[in-house]
């Protein structure tokens, strides 16, 4: 079974520009949730979609950082425009659960990330 | 303050020896609590998931227990092989407000030969 896939695997890019990371969840999977993890924080969770819908986004660091799922097989995190503190690396996870209350009580499977370096 | 505390921060053992990884948290409301592995360059892989009246669940080698009284939790792992080599996280799902994660900093545990 296909994982979840996240691309590309690498960004490096120059503050200031534009940088869309993109994951596909799990074929089925009704929750999705985008992560960043440094040294310094460990992993921190961004946002959360269930069902396509953004629940909960208070992780988000600031209005440089926007989330969307136009379906249920694709997602995208936006970064613009990027600077050198936002150098992670960016995981999303999904699982089954129609609602928080399900979601929780079911594991997350998650992507093997993307490592961004901004210069 | 939701915190979730884990301790060592790295560890190093002999291949076949067993050890144990704590996890502290003062997360209220409880929700649940679960334990990740992650290999150098993967995510996370989900090892177990424990809820409020669970005091022990087994996944292979690994042993993970609770302690909802004193906010405790650990994982053992039995006979360590090679491949146990990787940062486990702990990670305890808060109740009320969803999306409420509150992730450990992990040990990173280091098996030699």
């Amino acid at each position: 079974d296909a994982g979840v896939i996240q691309s590309p695997r690498h960004e490096v890019t120059e503050m200031g520009q534009e940088v869309t990371l993109r994951c596909k969840p799990i074929s089925g999977h009704n929750s999705l949730f985008w992560y960043r993890q440094t040294m310094m924080r460990g992993l921190e969770l961004l946002i959360y979609f269930n069902n396509n819908v953004p629940i909960d986004d208070s992780g988000m660091p600031e209005d440089r950082f926007s989330a969307k799922m136009p379906n249920a097989s694709f997602s995208t995190l936006k970064i613009q425009p990027s600077e050198p503190r936002d150098s992670a690396v960016y995981f999303c996870a999904s699982s089954l659960g129609a609602g928080w209350g399900a979601t929780i009580s079911r594991p997350q499977h998650f992507g093997d990330g993307t490592r961004l370096s901004i210069l | 303050k939701n915190q979730v505390e884990q301790s060592p921060q790295s560890l190093i053992i002999l291949e076949g020896k067993n050890c144990t990884l704590q996890c502290n948290y003062t997360v209220s409301p409880f929700s649940n609590l679960r334990w990740y592995k992650q290999d150098t360059g993967r995510g996370p892989v989900s090892l177990t998931i424990m809820t409020f009246s669970e005091n022990t669940k087994s996944n292979g080698r690994y042993t993970a227990t609770l302690d909802a009284d004193t906010k405790q939790s650990s994982l053992h792992i039995t006979a360590s092989q090679l491949s146990d080599s990787a940062s486990y996280i702990c990670v305890v799902i808060a109740g009320g407000s969803q999306g409420n994660l509150i992730f450990g900093k992990g040990t990173k545990l280091s098996v030699k030969p």
